[in-house]
């Protein structure tokens, strides 16, 4: 399978406790990106990179949140001292944009995280 | 970034025709239109997307008018297995720094 894979897919942890998400894009896809979903919503954006540059930010994204993608492949995202109000659906996707493309997303199957 | 309306939610039966409009008001002139779907418990899947006119491929079309203030994915003769989410999103990707916005999207049930 040569589609976007996210390790793993389901996490129980109790409040207060660190966890990390792996996201492993598609090859060479040079752009890859985080979003949230809780129940009934769509997508919520956190942060994207280009190649291991992360350009970008959301407000959603505590101190408590933080992304890596060090050598411009897989990415993590590791959230400290994780609280209820975590309980989500981490999804990571990937794109290749190359000059003026369109930036279409390919969606891995999504991390459940429950907080306890 | 323009935003979106769509149905809540559309009930349909096996073998129909479905058609979901999306009204994009303050679309953006580099603006593209893109459909996404997402089954339950995992990640929204590429549908189709388009500037203008017509963009058919092998799972769905999109209407988009002239003036381009709204679209519509077409859906030929749906199953069961098309039951889901289906998210319409409008924007300028690459220069938005890539971030897809998404509504509550239309929840289609297909029924035997």
């Amino acid at each position: 399978d040569t589609g976007v894979s996210q390790d793993p897919r389901h996490k129980i942890t109790k409040r207060g406790q660190n966890v990390t998400f792996r996201c492993d894009p598609i090859s060479e896809h040079n752009r890859l990106y985080w979003y949230r979903q809780t129940l009934g919503q769509g997508p919520e954006f956190l942060t994207y990179f280009q190649n291991e540059a992360q350009l970008e930010k959301s407000r959603l994204l505590s101190d408590r949140f933080s992304a890596e993608r060090p050598k411009g492949s897989f990415s993590t995202l590791e959230i400290q001292r994780t609280e209820q109000g975590d309980s989500a659906m981490y999804l990571c996707a990937s794109s290749l944009v190359a000059g003026r493309d369109t930036d279409t997303q390919y969606f891995g199957p999504g991390t459940r995280l429950t907080v306890l | 970034l323009a935003k979106t309306t769509q149905p809540i939610s559309m009930d349909s039966y096996e073998g129909q025709e479905v058609n979901i409009t999306c009204s994009h008001n303050n679309i953006a002139t580099n603006d593209y239109i893109t459909w996404y779907q997402q089954f339950p418990s995992q990640g929204p899947r590429f549908i189709i997307q388009g500037y203008k006119t017509k963009v058919t491929n092998e799972v769905a079309s999109l209407f988009i008018p002239a003036d381009r203030k709204s679209s519509t994915l077409s859906l030929p003769r749906v199953s069961l297995s098309d039951t889901a989410v289906y998210y319409c999103l409008v924007g300028d990707t690459y220069n938005q720094g890539g971030k897809l916005i998404f509504g509550q999207g239309t929840e289609l049930s297909v029924k035997p």
